[in-house]
Order: structure tokens, then C-alpha cells, then sequence
């Protein structure tokens, strides 16, 4: 049962927040995000190995609830860059590397 | 700078046709994955090798086999193309690493593939 995500798309203009949630019926080990622009092929962003944990990179962080089987990906400030399809992922079994994706959020920012 | 090349962006094929999609990478990984992506459904497996000849099928492998010859390529064959299989097709790979913080995929920019 693969990872769904919330919204399945979004629209914000530049400068505003969103926030993008992966929820799993089954454990989350550990949680990937990547992003795929229009036409590119997607590029890791960040990933969450322990329950609890946050990380940032520049405006995009991100959170892990292992009890809730969720994560969720912040956005701030969004930038015109930032459009895209966001996808999380996770192991099929701890420690595998073998993974399932979420079914994917497209983001759209407008100026 | 890491690089999975995919060897066609966009392909146009005919119901009955025998398909070939390429996948090279040049990291050296021992993983590799083909995917297909579509509205909605996000990205799912269909096929995955771990190691040259050896392959596990993913969650959609019908209608699709895989070959792995040499460690870099990974293609995959769709036996007798139908409209049903119209989709993105996306080609990954990774490190085979115990740690999950190796396991990070690096993907091919994707292969546009139309079933006329």
C-alpha cells in the first residue's frame, strides 16, 4: 500500500507556505522527499531516519511522526522555483532498499 | 556529478510493437530500478536488479520483463506494447548500502512512452 499524499496539488502565489503530508497505513522506517520539475528527472531533497526528527534545507523542511506514520514537508516563503511534483518515500522493509513512493503532490507557484 | 541517462525523452509506438527503454548510469551502483509514473498513482515499481542477471519484480510487472547485461544498464522490454501502458517511465539507481542514508535514488530524467 503505497504513501498518500496531501494535498494532490496546490497553487500558491511566490512568497506564501504549504505544507505537504505523506501518511502511511503501514510503518514509515524512514522518509525520503524528492522533487521533479516539469520535464526533469526528480532529485533527492532530504531524508528522516529517526521518528521525531525535523531537517531543513534553506526554505523546505521537513518533519517525521513514526507514531503517526507521517510526515510532512514544509514550504516557506515559496519561491517560483519551488513548482514541481513533491514525492515521498520509504522502505518496503527496514533496511531495504527497496521503496515505495508516496502517490505524489504537484505544486505550482505563481509571481 | 551523477548521472542516470535514460535513452529516449519521448517514444511513439504501435499496439503489438516490441519496446525497448534504456537505462545507463554511470555511478557504479549496484541497485537499479525501473518505474512508472502516472496521474494520481505517483511513482511505482515494476521492476528491480541488484546485481548484474539477478532482478525482483516490483508491485506492476506484467506485460513488462527487465535485462541487466552489464552493471550500468538496465533496460526494460515491453513484450507486446498496449495502450494501457502509455505512461512516464522513470529509471533509477543506488548504492546496495546497509544504511538507509546510502539508499538514496538518482533518477533518469524519464522516457515519455505513447501506445497508438
Amino acid at each position: 500500500q503505497q504513501p498518500v499524499q496531501s494535498p494532490q496539488a496546490v497553487i500558491l502565489r511566490e512568497g506564501e507556505d504549504a505544507v505537504i503530508n505523506c501518511s502511511s497505513s503501514k510503518a514509515l522506517y524512514s522518509v525520503h522527499w524528492y522533487r521533479q520539475k516539469h520535464g526533469e528527472a526528480p532529485v533527492f531533497l532530504m531524508i528522516l531516519l529517526k521518528g521525531g526528527e525535523q531537517k531543513g534545507h534553506d526554505k523546505i523542511s521537513a518533519s517525521f511522526n513514526e507514531k503517526k506514520q507521517q510526515s510532512s514537508l514544509y514550504l516557506t516563503a515559496s519561491q517560483l522555483s519551488y513548482s514541481g511534483t513533491y514525492f515521498c518515500g520509504t522502505p518496503r522493509v527496514s533496511g531495504t532498499y527497496k521503496y515505495i513512493f508516496g502517490t505524489g503532490t504537484r505544486l505550482k507557484v505563481l509571481a | 556529478d551523477v548521472k542516470v541517462t535514460q535513452s529516449s525523452r519521448y517514444l511513439v509506438k504501435r499496439t503489438g510493437e516490441k519496446v525497448f527503454l534504456e537505462c545507463v548510469q554511470d555511478m557504479d551502483h549496484e541497485n537499479m530500478f525501473w518505474y512508472r509514473q502516472d496521474p494520481g498513482l505517483g511513482l511505482r515499481l515494476i521492476y528491480f536488479s541488484y546485481d548484474v542477471k539477478m532482478k525482483e519484480k516490483g508491485d506492476i510487472p506484467e506485460g513488462y520483463s527487465v535485462s541487466r547485461e552489464k552493471k550500468e544498464r538496465f533496460s526494460l522490454i515491453l513484450e507486446s506494447a498496449s495502450t494501457n501502458q502509455t505512461s512516464m517511465y522513470l529509471c533509477a539507481s543506488s548504492l546496495m548500502g546497509l544504511r538507509e542514508a546510502k539508499n538514496i535514488q538518482y533518477f533518469g530524467a524519464g522516457t515519455r512512452l505513447s501506445v497508438l
